[in-house]
Order: C-alpha cells, then structure tokens, then sequence
C-alpha cells in the first residue's frame, strides 16, 4: 500500500543546532515533493519545493535533498531559532497535481 | 501575495444543524481550490477538489451528500457541512493553487476553521 512516513516522534534540539527531518515514501513516484511547516490551530505553510529530477534544493536556512532511488527526502533547518519550532509536514506530488501529506513531525528548538 | 482566508475561524454548532465554511483567495483567482480535515496530531486528509464553474471531485469515502462543495467564482468555494453529527467535528482547512505565482504546484492554505458540533 502506498505510505508517507515522517517520525512521529517529536524532535528536541537546542538552539543553533541543524535540525533533520525525514520523509520516507513507499509506492509512490512523485514528479515532486514539498515541504511546509503548521503551526497549532493553523494551515500549513509552503516552505519549499523539489522536483524528481533535483538533488538538493536551498532557501535562507533550509534544504530539503530528495533521493528518488531510497523513496526519501531529507529536510534540514541549520542555525535553528526557537521561533522554527513547530510542525514541519511532507507532501508528494502525484498525477495531476494531487498532494497527498504526511503526518508531520513535531520540532521543538530550546534556547 | 496568494493569502487565503477561511471564514468561521471557528464555529459551535448543535447535532443536525448545517454549518457553511467560506474560502477566499484574496489576491489571486483560483481556478482549483482543495478542502482538507485534520484530525489532532493527524495528516491533512483531502476531502474533495473543486474547479471553479464544474461540479467537485470527492475523494474515496468522503459523502458529497453529506459535505457539499460549492465553487461559484474564481475567488470563492464553500463546504457545506449538512446535518452535522458530532463526529463531523474537526479542523477543516481549505487551500487554492495559484499556478502564476510559484508553479503548478504550490497550494496556499486558509487558516483553517475549527468545527465543535455538539
């Protein structure tokens, strides 16, 4: 069956530090994926898009790599700030632009 | 740009009881505009796709009778959510694409508007 996996756990850094999410996808070949981050009681915010046919793609502090041969993309947040805690979620892109979400994870940065 | 309003932000209603949830582009035309629910700590799940002028595309479980779709002008959809039962209650968050301003892709999301049915 088709999945999107993001760890459920949340994640604890101390400020400063990179954070690294995961996005693990089973059974899906997405033309693309997309990264945006909610906060509580909110709707998801755009961060960032990459194509199938990208590595690696960079805004300000962000970079999400998406490897179409593991089924996984990887975002990173360096230099984190208290103010990026929140819930940061997956999405693939499939066949007419339908977006199917992950869970999310929860990321908590401490000053 | 491409700024999404939702209109409850958040309603209380009584069991049996209609509840009609507005989506607005402000600042762009959206031809496509997407409901979604989300349960605590849960994914965003899509209810329905709705084009503007054209009936919406209800997704797999979801009852059209039951959460009706309107998508009368380029800048507006609504859901209806008709006789609501207290499992109806939820987050219900809409989102439009805006293919001019950063691709295809790219779907910006209302605020969301919480629904307590009781």
């Amino acid at each position: 069956s088709q999945k999107i996996e993001q760890n459920s756990e949340a994640l604890n850094i101390q400020e400063g530090k990179t954070a690294t999410l995961t996005c693990n996808y089973t059974n899906y070949s997405p033309a693309y994926l997309q990264w945006y981050r909610q906060d509580p009681g909110r709707g998801p915010v755009f961060l960032l898009l990459i194509r199938e046919n990208e590595k690696e793609k960079r805004k300000e502090r962000l970079k999400v790599t998406f490897d179409t041969t593991l089924k996984q993309s990887l975002f990173h947040i360096t230099a984190s700030q208290p103010a990026d805690s929140a819930t940061y979620l997956c999405a693939l892109g499939t066949g007419g632009f339908k977006t199917i979400f992950g869970a999310g994870t929860r990321l908590f940065v401490k000053a | 740009g491409a700024v999404v309003s939702q209109h409850p932000s958040w309603v209380i209603c009584k069991s049996g009881t209609s509840v009609k949830i507005e989506c607005r582009s402000l600042d762009f035309q959206a031809t496509t505009m997407f409901w979604y629910r989300q349960f605590p700590k849960q994914s965003l799940m899509l209810m329905a796709t709705s084009n503007e002028g054209s009936k919406a595309t209800y997704e797999q479980g979801v009852e059209k009778d039951k959460f009706l779709i309107n998508h009368a002008s380029l800048t507006l959809s609504t859901l209806t959510v008709t006789s609501a039962h207290p499992e109806d209650s939820s987050f219900y968050i809409c989102s439009a694409r805006a293919p001019g301003l950063a691709g295809q892709e790219t779907q910006y999301f209302g605020p969301g508007t919480r629904l307590l049915v009781l």
